[in-house]
């Protein structure tokens, strides 16, 4: 399983970007990157996954290099509903169970 | 929206009772997996099934717990007998197996409390 490293915890102001880098050096050849965000006293939801460059939706971008061993996920303009914990998963099948959740990023938007 | 429903929200029992958790996965969902999370531990992956067949339980310790799949609409984790340690809450998921670009979508949880 390939491992994950994020910053524990991370501050911003309303309105502004918020980019979170999740490091996995031995990630494979097949693993694909998904991101997931907990609110207190709720299961994780699903953000957003990609394998390679950039993926959007409608919450996020996904940004991930050509050696793929770091992926950034970027919020536009957060607000303090966007408080909350963010994990970032990587995995052979990610869809399959062989991800393992990391101790998360725990993002703390201010007014 | 469609929900992953999880049964019971919240479940206080004495140490040594049977504790029987239920999830109702998202229909159409082929996998289905059983979290659990505390402090100190984090989301710790207990099992999972795809196509109601389970693949892997090594996250699960055998002696006390059990997760099944009666039917494709149900899955069940039970404890017997609970001890204190086991007091956490307990997380439900289903989706699509393979890498499908959804992700996978988790219950509210059952908050177990032994004492």
């Amino acid at each position: 399983l390939a491992k994950t490293t994020q910053p524990i915890s991370m501050d911003s102001y309303e309105g502004q970007e918020v980019n979170i880098t999740c490091s996995h050096n031995n990630i494979a050849t097949n693993d694909y990157i998904t991101w997931y965000q907990q609110f207190p006293s709720q299961g994780p939801r699903f953000i957003i996954q990609g394998y390679k460059t950039k993926v959007t939706n409608e919450v996020a971008s996904l940004f991930i290099p050509a050696d793929r061993k770091s992926s950034t996920l970027s919020l536009p303009r957060v607000s303090l509903s966007d408080t909350a914990v963010y994990y970032c998963l990587v995995g052979l099948d990610t869809n399959a169970g062989k991800s393992t959740f990391g101790d998360g990023t725990t993002l703390t938007v201010k007014p | 929206d469609a929900r992953v429903t999880q049964t019971p929200r919240h479940k206080v029992t004495e140490m040594g009772q049977e504790v029987t958790m239920r999830c109702q996965p998202i229909l159409g969902h082929n996998t289905v997996f059983w979290y659990r999370q505390t402090m100190m531990q984090g989301l710790e992956l207990l099992a999972y099934f795809r196509n109601r067949a389970p693949l892997d339980d090594s996250g699960m310790p055998k002696d006390r717990f059990s997760a099944e799949m009666p039917d494709a609409t149900l899955a069940t984790l039970k404890i017997q007998p609970s001890e204190p340690r086991d007091s956490a809450v307990y997380f439900c998921a289903s989706g699509l197996g393979g890498d499908n670009p959804y992700g996978y979508t988790f219950g509210s949880g059952t908050r177990l409390t032994v004492v």
